[in-house]
């Protein structure tokens, strides 16, 4: 059963520092991997999308990387800034046996960074 | 990025009533249109897939008959939730993605359904 993991739930860090978000997940035969950011009753918007052949992307401040064997990936978010304050998501996209992908959610790491 | 829209963004129905959301590509020909439901401080769950022209694909635990999936159009997907009762409020998120397998999920604003 393919099931995404994320720690940590929560994460406070003051303005300035370095951080890794980190999301798991079982069955290594992944297609792709997505990073969101979803601000408070709001939907979502996607940071990076890494498919199952790449290693890691980056756009800005953002990297993220991808282990399938382990099945890890991590965000890496550099010099955080209070607007970096929101729920990131890990979205894990499956092939299955039938014809329709399955994406699976992680349950979010909820960031706030201090002033 | 590709855009994707719904509509209404908020909705409140009375008990019993039958509501309706609609998800539209706006560039892009939507060949699969994903339908989620976010519970409060909770992640996003998968409810069904649609392919264009063909009946939705429903997760385990999600009533088909209550949650009416039309995707008759490329551009268009339809949720309709019938019957609705308070604990069907939730916010209601749908994606869209091209044909091609490799092609970006992107999603909509998503709508916020209360049920009273």
């Amino acid at each position: 059963k393919q099931e995404v993991t994320q720690i940590p739930a929560a994460l406070s860090v003051p303005e300035g520092e370095n951080l890794v978000l980190n999301c798991s997940f079982t069955d290594s035969a992944i297609y792709n991997l997505q990073w969101f950011r979803q601000d408070p009753g709001k939907g979502l918007t996607s940071l990076l999308l890494i498919q199952s052949s790449q290693r890691e992307q980056t756009s800005g401040r953002l990297n993220a990387s991808l282990d399938k064997s382990s099945g890890r990936s991590t965000l890496y978010i550099a010099a955080s800034q209070p607007g970096d304050s929101a729920t990131y998501l890990c979205a894990v996209r499956w092939r299955m046996k039938t014809s329709y992908d399955k994406v699976i959610f992680g349950p979010g790491t909820s960031l706030s960074v201090i002033p | 990025g590709a855009v994707v829209s719904q509509h209404p963004s908020w909705v409140i129905c009375k008990s019993g009533t039958s509501v309706k959301i609609e998800c539209r590509s706006l560039d892009f020909q939507a060949t699969t249109m994903f339908w989620y439901r976010q519970f409060p401080k909770q992640s996003l769950m998968l409810m069904a897939t649609s392919n264009e022209g063909s009946k939705a694909t429903y997760e385990q635990g999600v009533e088909k008959d209550k949650f009416l999936i039309n995707h008759a159009s490329l551009t268009l997907s339809t949720l309709t939730v019938t019957s609705a009762h308070p604990e069907d409020s939730s916010f209601y998120i749908c994606s869209a993605r091209g044909w091609r397998e490799d092609y970006e999920q992107y999603f909509g604003p998503g709508t916020r359904l209360t049920v009273t």
